[in-house]
Order: C-alpha cells, then sequence, then structure tokens
C-alpha cells in the first residue's frame, strides 16, 4: 500500500502567521490524487483541497494545496484562531486509500 | 445539502459482529462510491472500504475477510458489518461519499463511537 507521512507533526503559530504543511507518499500518486482535509475535535473531517490544489467548495482562497507526484505542501495564510485543527492528507490514487498520520496546527 | 448519518451500537462485545448503517438523507445514490472510514488511536484515520451501486465493493486488506459493505439503494443506506471485533476495533466510525469526479470524499457523516468491551 502507500505509506503517507507528514511533516511537521504539530506546529504552533501565532494568528496572522503562516502555516506550511508537508505530505509525502512513498509512491507517485500523480496531482489528480491527493486530497487534504481539516479535522476539528467532535466534528467530521472536512475536504479542503482535492487534485493536490482545487478548493473545495466554500473552502476560503487561504487555504492553497501545491505538488504533484510525491511530495506535496498545503499553506495555509493568515492563521485565524478557527484553523486549529488537525489536517490530514490523503491519496485516492491506488487501493487501498490511505491518509498520513496528520499535522496539529495550533493557534498561540 | 446531503446529510449523511450513522447508525448502530455504541458498545459490542469482543468477539461478536459490529453492524452499523449510514442513512443517506437525498441526492443520487448511483453517481457516487459510498465509503466507510474509522478513526482510533492507535491507527489515525482508515479507510476500510467502499461500495459502489454498479459495483461490488472493495474493502482495505488490513480487515481481510472481516469486513462486509453493502448497498441498499431503494432505502438510501449503506452498512457496514465487521465481525469478530477486538479492542483494536473501538474507534470512531465514519461514512463518507465518494465523489468519483474529483476523486475525494466530499461529504462525511458526523461519526459514531463504538467500544468493543466486555
Amino acid at each position: 500500500e502507500i505509506v503517507m507521512t507528514q511533516s511537521p507533526a504539530t506546529v504552533s503559530l501565532s494568528p496572522g502567521e503562516t502555516a506550511t504543511l508537508s505530505c509525502r507518499a512513498s509512491q507517485s500518486v500523480g496531482s489528480d490524487y491527493l486530497s487534504w482535509f481539516q479535522h476539528k475535535p467532535g466534528q467530521s473531517p472536512r475536504l479542503l483541497i482535492f487534485g493536490a490544489s482545487t478548493r473545495a467548495s466554500g473552502i476560503s482562497e487561504r487555504f492553497n494545496g501545491r505538488g504533484s507526484g510525491t511530495d506535496f505542501t498545503l499553506i495555509i495564510n493568515t492563521l485565524q484562531p478557527e484553523d486549529s485543527a488537525v489536517y490530514y492528507c490523503q491519496q485516492s490514487y491506488d487501493l487501498p486509500f490511505t491518509f498520513g498520520p496528520g499535522t496539529k496546527v495550533d493557534i498561540k | 445539502q446531503v446529510d449523511l448519518r450513522e447508525s448502530g451500537p455504541g458498545l459490542v462485545r469482543p468477539s461478536e459482529t459490529l453492524f452499523l448503517t449510514c442513512d443517506v438523507s437525498s441526492g443520487s445514490i448511483s453517481s457516487y462510491s459510498w465509503n466507510w472510514i474509522r478513526q482510533s488511536r492507535d491507527k489515525g484515520l482508515e479507510w476500510i472500504g467502499y461500495v459502489y451501486h454498479h459495483a461490488g465493493p472493495n474493502y482495505n486488506p488490513s480487515f481481510r475477510s472481516r469486513v462486509t459493505i453493502s448497498l441498499d439503494t431503494p432505502k438510501r443506506h449503506f452498512s457496514l458489518e465487521v465481525k469478530s471485533v477486538t479492542s483494536a476495533d473501538t474507534a470512531i466510525y465514519y461514512c463518507a461519499r465518494g465523489s468519483p469526479g474529483i476523486a475525494a470524499s466530499d461529504v462525511w457523516g458526523r461519526g459514531t463511537v463504538v467500544v468493543v468491551s466486555s
């Protein structure tokens, strides 16, 4: 199976700063099959980005994804307190679909 | 707006079978895949499998032959069955709609907590 890794495990930033989250796949997943999710405690995961770089419906322009192949990045600009969450990447290129372990974003 | 809602017992005894259902409030059933995903403390988010209206299910091999996912289109729900559960199956179980056009799960249920304990 394709193993997804994410870094850093945790990042602590102040409001207004920029968060840069990395996701790496153990083999190429192209650019169409990489998604990013935001997960807050007590809520269901929320799709932010699909196809590596396309924002899902209703997602703020502060969230930007890029990358292809094995290396992907989620950039969150102008951090807001409500951005505090765990962010997961997922590949749907090959079965079984797999998630990264997540990056926890803490807003100081 | 499509709403997904999981239901099922919150407590299951070891070695028994877990059965969950996900109701789909509206929209097309046939145009999407219907997924089960769980989150446990040890393994994070784990994709269990999916079912399509027009095709058979696909499962995560890590579940071997313990899992069955089925779709009841007229009743607008799909189900997850996990046999021979152990404490490792304790998790939050989510159902989610997979959108082939974007290759992503774009609608998720709220999740249901399942505890495996005697």
